[in-house]
């Protein structure tokens, strides 16, 4: 059975930075596309990266020099690390491999 | 960026009754169109990919179709477990933008 499961959010200052994690289960997290999509409170969906299986990357350009999608083997886990955040990186963050969403999110909140 | 403009933004419904979704992009996108219920607090759900291939596990009650710029997810018969918010999502071209949502009401 397939399993992603978010971890890493919390609450971080402007300017700061964060590195989430997506653990996986039951597939190998290199042999797949994945992507991070993040959800602002009360707002739509809104893709942010994909890692494709040629670890290749592509961004929103909202985050496009601050934000970095990367994954590792050993642990079968995605990562996004995240700098010079803003209030409005404020949002519930999901990974999804391919195109399935499997986790609960993970919670950013930016604010002083 | 390929737009893409999804109506109507809140629909009324009830139990038993057919809906309709339309999604419009702003240009060509292969068929590369994916519909998702979310559900509050929780994860989107993949109902159809590839405009009109059914996700495993998701009823048949609800289809997909189009073309050109123009597609449709549709609930054949409501069923009180489908009142949620529904977004389609391009992925023929990055960013992979995604509609801005319909919220299916009782």
């Amino acid at each position: 059975e397939v399993q992603l499961v978010e971890s890493g959010g919390g609450l971080v200052q402007p300017g700061g930075s964060l590195t989430l994690s997506c653990a996986a289960s039951g597939f190998i997290v290199s042999d797949s596309y994945m992507n991070w999509v993040r959800q602002a409170p009360g707002k739509g969906l809104e893709w942010v990266a994909t890692i494709y299986s040629g670890d290749s990357t592509t961004y929103a350009d909202s985050v496009k020099g601050r934000f970095t999608i990367s994954r590792d083997s050993s642990k079968n886990t995605l990562y996004l690390q995240m700098n010079s955040l803003r209030a409005e990186d404020t949002a519930v963050y999901y990974c999804a491999r391919r195109l399935t969403f499997g986790g609960q999110g993970t919670l950013v909140t930016v604010s002083s | 960026d390929i737009q893409m403009t999804q109506s109507p933004s809140s629909l009324s419904a009830s139990v038993g009754d057919r809906v309709t979704i339309t999604c419009r992009t702003s240009q060509i996108i292969n068929n590369f169109l994916n519909w998702y219920q979310q559900i509050p607090g929780k994860s989107p759900k993949l109902l159809i990919y590839s405009t009109s291939t059914l996700q495993s596990g998701v009823p048949s009650r609800f289809s997909g179709s189009g073309s050109g710029t123009v597609f449709t997810l549709t609930i054949s018969t409501l069923q009180p477990e489908d009142f949620a918010t529904y977004y389609c999502q391009q992925s023929y071209l990055t960013p992979y933008t995604f509609g801005q949502g319909t919220k299916l009401e009782i």
